[in-house]
């Protein structure tokens, strides 16, 4: 599975655009890109999922370059409660089990 | 809108006794999964199950565990003898497996985990 980068951590504000930016260098041609969200002491929660270019659901949006060597979650208007870490994944699928990196820590204040 | 449960949510157990986690995944799904993680580190795999059988493990999974799914609805995980270094909040997850290996498109869906501590 192909290894994957981004922040430890990240502060923002309420009401503000977030963007997390996850490298994946070493992605393969049938990998797609997975957004996990995870609260402290909750699994993890599925966000959003893409291959390339954009997709946008109720939560996030996914921008994913031609090359998909990266992908940027998008938070639009986040809140507090957004608090979370937040997974990067690649590939996966099947009986494959997921591979988690140590994500991006995002604290929103107030 | 459908939910992976797990119980108990909490279970403390002395070292060296069995214990037994269990999940219901979502009734539609095909493949079953279970995870772990330790107290401030990554969610690691544990093992995959797929028509009745263990799909792929990882080399966490040794023989003091094992997966079931004793009936068509829940999906067990079995320690055999509990070690101190077992202490995590365990995961099951189930995808419905439309993806498969070679697309990667599965989305796991995960349960809100069992906290297991071993004194």
């Amino acid at each position: 599975l192909a290894k994957t980068t981004q922040p430890i951590s990240m502060d923002s504000y309420e009401g503000q655009e977030v963007n997390i930016t996850c490298s994946h260098n070493n992605i393969a041609t049938n990998d797609y890109i997975t957004w996990y969200q995870q609260f402290p002491s909750q699994g993890p929660r599925f966000i959003i999922q893409g291959y390339k270019t954009k997709v946008t659901n109720e939560v996030a949006s996914l921008f994913i370059p031609a090359d998909r060597k990266s992908s940027t979650l998008s938070l639009p208007r986040v809140s507090l409660s957004d608090t979370a870490v937040y997974y990067c994944l690649v590939g996966g699928g099947g009986a494959d089990g997921l591979t988690f990196g140590k994500g991006t820590h995002l604290i929103i204040q107030p | 809108e459908p939910e992976v449960t797990q119980t108990p949510s909490h279970q403390v157990t002395q070292m060296g006794q069995e214990v037994i986690l269990r999940c219901v995944p979502i009734s539609n799904h095909l493949y079953f999964y279970w995870y772990r993680q330790i107290l401030g580190q990554k969610v690691e795999f544990l093992v995959s199950f797929y028509n009745n059988e263990i799909s792929e493990k990882s080399e966490i999974f040794d023989d003091q565990f094992s997966v079931e799914r004793p009936d068509g609805s829940n999906f067990t995980l079995k320690i055999r003898s509990t070690k101190l270094e077992d202490s995590a909040m365990y995961f099951c997850a189930s995808s419905d497996g439309t993806g498969g290996r070679t697309l990667g498109t599965d989305t796991q869906y995960f349960g809100p985990g069992t906290r297991l501590t071993v004194l």
